[in-house]
């Protein structure tokens, strides 16, 4: 099946500091991949859609020059956290839709990057 | 605006018992679909089962079916035969597929934490 790969699966890092986060699809190509992130305990909420060539697309209330979105290639979205703060810490995770998927296929999700920020 | 309603936050429910986890869900557009995701302590986002606006029977894959019900906007999950694996928690998410257009994004419900007792 459709594997997406995210990188890091975990990172700590100094307040103030930069985090990059990549999400691969291996076998499939991918001209759109969604961000989400998920507090404990709560659901995934919807950062931003990630489309191949073309900028961001971003939810209301999530602020674009601090989360970065780059869609470099088909298969490659990553996610920087420009100048990280305690309150960033949570969990981050990738999905991706195949190019070749109709709309009753399911999005393919990695799993998952746990940010903490010190 | 879409919107998804899980309204049971955690249900038990005995080893080889079915249990079933409600989701109600609200849109203004008449082609959608309907997604079931579990996600276990692990993090990873696992795909159960869809079920599209206009199909006309429930959607079954396994021991899941869905209990669709249209014209109550509801998409309730059954999970038959209860198994100590599937405690996790599980997302009701849905995504607008506007006539035309491109696949849109998956939102998600504030999920239900299962837990299956032996």
């Amino acid at each position: 099946g459709a594997v997406v790969s995210q990188h890091p699966s975990w990172v700590i890092c100094k307040s103030g500091t930069s985090v990059k986060i990549e999400c691969r699809s291996l076998d499939f190509q991918a001209t759109t991949m969604f961000w989400y992130r998920q507090f404990p305990k709560q659901s995934l909420m919807l950062m931003a859609t990630s489309n191949e060539g073309s900028k961001a697309t971003y939810e209301q209330g999530v602020e674009k020059d601090k989360f970065l979105i780059n869609h470099a290639s088909l298969t490659l979205s990553t996610l920087t956290v420009t100048s990280a703060h305690p309150e960033d810490s949570s969990f981050y995770i990738c999905s991706a839709r195949d190019d070749r998927d109709g709309r009753r296929s399911p999005l393919h999700f990695g799993n998952g990057t746990r940010l903490t920020v010190t | 605006a879409q919107k998804i309603t899980q309204t049971q936050p955690g249900m038990f429910v005995q080893e080889k018992e079915a249990v079933t986890l409600d989701c109600t869900y609200d849109t203004s557009d008449p082609s959608y679909g309907l997604f079931w995701y579990k996600q276990p302590s692990s993090g990873e986002m696992i795909f159960l089962i869809y079920q599209g606006s206009y199909d006309q029977q429930n959607a079954t894959e396994g021991r899941y079916s869905l209990n669709f019900q249209k014209a109550r906007k509801s998409a309730n999950l059954v999970i038959s035969a209860s198994q100590l694996g599937d405690s996790a928690m599980y997302f009701c998410a849905m995504r607008e597929t506007p006539y035309g257009g491109a696949t849109n994004k998956l939102i998600f419900g504030t999920g239900t934490l299962l837990a299956v007792q032996p």
